[in-house]
């Protein structure tokens, strides 16, 4: 059984860069055929696909945010990270990590809420 | 890529029928059978119920089920009970490696 957990700082200051981690236990990240990916939800929105990436290093980005996104993967420490960079008070969100197969989300992580404020 | 539109709400009573729609376009749910829904309880992790317009993973419940029509997907609730209350969103590929998600909607039991 796959398991994802986020962590991130929390609270980030406009302007600032926001990193973000999702761990992945109970099953193996090198295997191919799959995508990790990242989703947010801001307060009382829905859900947005921020993009993806395959333990390759294979990177999908949304277009709307490809300028500001970074993913990269560290197979080693069984780790998918995301950065946002410039990120404003409309980037505060929840954020979720999710094993992508067959064109689908099927495991996900909790979500960190992560908080863009001076 | 804009969101795949979902009605804000839908609602039934215990025991009847609720169906969600997910209407885009040829470019995205009439293109691809990539299509997929999330069941989502507030401050919980969204959970995979439908994926490829129409499959279950194991151990949903054949209560639901998906299907499509043109540039719309549907998904169905039947057998209404009080834990399906909860918000749902589809999702479909867009091609060019890309995905979208819909504008969600809230399921009602009444």
């Amino acid at each position: 059984q796959v398991q994802l957990q986020e962590s991130g700082p929390g609270l980030v200051k406009p302007s600032q860069t926001l990193p973000l981690t999702c761990t992945v236990s109970g099953g193996s990240i090198s295997s191919g055929g799959y995508f990790w990916t990242w989703i947010r939800q801001p307060a009382g929105k829905g859900l947005e696909w921020i993009g993806r990436i395959n333990n390759s290093g294979r990177t999908n980005y949304n277009p709307s945010l490809q300028s500001r996104v970074t993913m990269s993967v560290d197979t080693s420490k069984r780790q998918i990270s995301l950065i946002l960079s410039s990120v404003t008070a409309a980037d505060t969100a929840v954020y979720y990590c999710a094993k992508n197969e067959h064109g689908a989300l099927d495991y996900w992580g909790q979500g960190t809420l992560v908080t863009v404020s001076s | 890529q804009s969101a795949l539109t979902q009605p804000p709400s839908a609602s039934g009573s215990p025991g009847q029928s609720v169906t969600i729609s997910c209407t885009g376009t040829s470019s995205d749910v009439g293109g691809y059978n990539f299509v997929s829904w999330y069941q989502h309880y507030p401050g919980k992790a969204p959970k995979l119920m439908i994926y490829e317009v129409s499959k279950r993973p194991s151990g949903v419940p054949n209560r639901f089920s998906g299907s499509k029509s043109g540039n719309t997907a549907s998904l169905t609730v039947s057998g209404l009970q009080a834990e399906d209350e909860a918000d749902y969103y589809c999702s479909s590929y867009v091609g060019s490696e890309i995905y979208v998600f819909g504008t969600g909607t809230k399921v009602t039991v009444l």
